[in-house]
């Protein structure tokens, strides 16, 4: 049974930065990779970045590119998102989502439970 | 970046009628070798996204045949034949041909 548990909500302070992670079950993690997505209150879905967590490439929406770090722990099974110099704006649900990878051809197939980042002085 | 754009935005249905959304796309889905990438999503109140229908007319295992999707190159519809109560939420389609992955506004369905 495919399944992406995300880490639990946080509160951070603006200025401060954020980590979430995303741990792989009932596949060959390194087979696929992970992309994130996140969604303001009310808002749409928007694409940040992907990791392939075979070989650690990673793509990043320009938005974002100066402010995240995606990371792949393969002893474990996880991807980690970090989002740093955090605004208001970042206030959001993060979702992660299983991706094209080293030897599967999908497109966020399975995403994970999402995880609240609430930025708040 | 590939532009998606979803009409209608709010889609009131009675139940057991026919619902249509459509999604454009700012450039062809094309890839390469011939794979369009649309994808069309449902995001129930409270849950996150569920892919229902990949590579244009796909539908993903476990979604009723009541789903489906056409089109082409720049142009898509997802259509849901008879509406029924599950189906409240907000639709999107998706581009996955290239990066930045790029989604329409969402479309509201609702019961009227």
């Amino acid at each position: 049974h495919v399944q992406l548990v995300q880490s639990g909500a946080e509160v951070k302070e603006p200025g401060a930065s954020m980590r979430v992670s995303c741990k792989a079950y009932g596949y060959t993690f390194r087979d696929f990779g992970i992309s994130w997505v996140r969604q303001a209150p009310g808002q749409g879905l928007e694409w940040m970045g992907y990791i392939n967590t075979d070989n650690g490439n990673t793509k990043y929406a320009l938005k974002f590119q100066d402010r995240v770090t995606l990371t792949t722990d393969t002893s474990t099974d996880t991807v980690y998102m970090e989002l740093r110099s955090l605004t208001s704006d970042d206030t959001a649900l993060y979702y992660c989502a299983r991706d094209w990878g080293a030897k599967a051809k999908v497109i966020a197939d399975q995403w994970g439970q999402g995880t609240l980042v609430t930025i708040s002085s | 970046d590939v532009v998606m754009t979803q009409s209608p935005l709010s889609l009131p249905v009675t139940l057991g009628q026919a619902a249509s959304i459509s999604c454009r796309s700012s450039q062809s889905l094309v890839y390469s070798e011939g794979n369009t990438f649309l994808n069309w999503f449902q995001q129930r109140p409270g849950q996150s996204p569920r892919r229902l229908i990949y590579k244009v007319s796909n539908r993903d295992s476990g979604v009723p045949d009541r789903f489906s999707g056409s089109g082409s190159g720049t142009d898509f519809t997802l259509k849901i034949s008879r509406v029924e109560a599950e189906d409240v939420g907000i639709y999107y389609c998706m581009q996955g041909k290239e990066w930045p992955y790029t989604f329409g506004q969402g479309t509201k369905l609702e019961i009227k």
